[in-house]
């Protein structure tokens, strides 16, 4: 049973343009959020993060916005750059779970010149 | 810069051979959690420590893996014998206690022939 969910495999974005990139989660005790972004032969890089606390989180051209009701996050990057492109994990944990991640199965962010 | 790192980084091997991986989490850090990924499963959790005591190793396989920290500096992963279906990449990643963020290590890509 997947409690995180990234349904779309892959997303295709102009240059310049915004790309939002959604998850979905189950687990109604996850309390914190995160993103990670992966490069090919690399470990996934922590990117930005939200608590349960807030609904948006921003930091540079990424913003990560939290719906608790829909049990719905997204992650927008405006604009959008060529190193961009890479895989992007949504990632969920749980108070008192020490921390444990949750990860989703990635969504390929391919930014197009 | 702090970085985790694992070796080796990729290990081609036999069915029935040992491997063992190695991970130098970051300095300070006090939470190790080694994940694998496949294509099938996306990143799973398999173990994780705080303070070198393992507090969950329920992702592992129990009859083949076994995961310690001699020390603070050191985690290991061990697979004995090893078989074709734990081809994956494992990542390490360490974190602070009481923090939400895992940082991760650039993983070891495993083949086993």
């Amino acid at each position: 049973d997947q409690q995180v969910k990234q349904n779309s495999p892959s997303l295709s974005v102009q240059e310049g343009r915004i790309s939002i990139l959604n998850c979905d989660y189950t687990n109604s005790m996850f309390d914190y959020f995160l993103w990670y972004k992966k490069y090919p032969a690399e470990g996934p890089t922590f990117l930005i993060s939200i608590s349960s606390i807030k609904d948006k989180n921003e930091d540079g051209r990424f913003t990560v916005f939290l719906n608790k009701s829909a049990k719905h996050l997204s992650l927008h990057i405006v604009p959008s750059q060529p190193g961009d492109s890479a895989v992007y994990f949504c990632a969920a944990s749980a108070t008192g779970s020490a921390r444990q991640l949750t990860f989703g199965s990635g969504t390929q962010l391919t930014v197009l010149p | 810069d702090a970085r985790v790192t694992q070796t080796p980084r990729d290990k081609v091997t036999e069915m029935g051979q040992e491997v063992t991986m190695r991970c130098q989490p970051i300095l300070g850090h006090n939470t190790v959690f080694w994940y694998r990924q496949t294509m099938m499963q996306g990143l799973e959790l398999l173990a994780y420590f705080r303070n070198r005591a393992p507090l969950d190793d329920s992702g592992m396989p129990k009859d083949r893996f076994s995961a310690e920290m001699p020390d603070a500096t050191l985690a290991t992963l061990k697979i004995q014998p090893s078989e074709p279906r734990d081809s994956a990449v494992y990542f390490c990643a360490s974190g602070l206690g009481t923090g939400e963020t895992q940082y991760f290590g650039p993983g070891t890509r495993l083949t086993v022939l």
